[in-house]
C-alpha cells in the first residue's frame, strides 16, 4: 500500500519570507498524481497544487512550487513571499490511477505565519 | 467550476438516533465521491468511495450497516449514521471528482464538511 509522510508537524515563516514543507511517499506504481491541500481554521479543503508524476517540470502556481524528485519520491511545497493567509495545515495527498483515484494524506503540517 | 456542498454544516443528534449528511457536486457530474472522517488536529481518514449507482466500497474497519452511502445521482450522495453514539461525533467530509468534462479527472475537490455531535 501507499504510504506519504510527512516529518514537520509544525513550521513557522516569517510574512514575506519563504518556506518549504516537505512530504515523502513510496509506492510501486510508475504513474500517479501528488497534491497538495490546504486546510485553514474553517476546515474547508482547499487545493494548492497538482502534478503528474510523468511530468519532469515542477509545478507552479503563482507563489506555491513544487520540488518533485520522483527518484526520491519526494514532493515538497514551497510558499514564497508568505502571507498571514496562508496560516493553514498542509496535506500532501498521493492519487494512485488505480481504485477509483483514492487518495492517501500525510499527517499534515500546521505552517504559522508570524506577521 | 468544481464546486462541492455539504448540507447541513453542523448537526446535533441524540444518542440512538439517524443523521443524513449530502453531498451535493454544483456544477460538475461526480462520477466518484468519497466520505472521510476528520478527528481535530488529525489528517483525513478515508471511509468509503462511492460510484454513481454501484455499491460504496468501504475501508476496513468501518461498518457499513452504521455508515450508509447512497450515491443515486450524478449529483447527490449521502452518508446516513445510523443509531448514532457519543463516539459516532466527528468532522464529516466529502470530495468528488469527475471522469467526464474539463475537470482534472485525478482530483478530488472537497466539500466544506459537517461537523456531527452526538449527545
Amino acid at each position: 500500500a501507499q504510504t506519504v509522510t510527512q516529518s514537520q508537524p509544525e513550521m513557522s515563516v516569517q510574512e514575506a519570507e519563504t518556506v518549504t514543507l516537505s512530504c515523502t511517499y513510496d509506492t510501486s506504481e510508475s504513474d500517479y498524481y501528488l497534491f497538495w491541500y490546504k486546510q485553514p481554521p474553517s476546515r474547508q479543503m482547499i487545493l494548492v497544487i497538482r502534478q503528474e508524476a510523468y511530468k519532469q517540470q515542477n509545478a507552479t502556481e503563482n507563489r506555491f512550487s513544487v520540488n518533485f524528485q520522483k527518484a526520491a519520491k519526494s514532493f515538497s511545497l514551497k510558499i514564497s513571499d508568505s502571507q498571514l493567509g496562508d496560516a493553514a495545515m498542509y496535506f500532501c495527498a498521493y492519487g494512485g490511477l488505480y481504485n477509483f483515484n483514492k487518495f492517501y494524506f500525510g499527517s499534515g503540517t500546521k505552517l504559522n505565519v508570524k506577521p | 467550476g468544481a464546486v462541492v456542498s455539504q448540507h447541513p454544516s453542523r448537526v446535533i443528534c441524540k444518542s440512538g438516533t439517524s443523521v443524513k449528511i449530502e453531498c451535493r457536486s454544483l456544477d460538475f457530474q461526480a462520477t466518484t465521491m468519497f466520505w472521510y472522517r476528520q478527528f481535530p488536529k488529525q489528517s483525513l481518514m478515508l471511509m468509503a468511495t462511492s460510484n454513481e449507482g454501484s455499491k460504496a466500497t468501504y475501508e476496513q474497519g468501518v461498518e457499513k450497516d452504521k455508515f450508509l452511502i447512497n450515491h443515486a445521482s450524478l449529483t447527490l450522495s449521502t452518508l446516513t449514521v445510523t443509531s448514532a453514539h457519543p463516539e459516532d461525533s466527528s468532522f464529516y467530509i466529502c470530495s468528488a471528482s469527475s471522469q467526464r468534462g474539463a475537470l482534472q479527472q485525478e482530483t478530488q475537490y472537497f466539500g466544506p464538511g459537517t461537523r456531527l455531535l452526538v449527545l
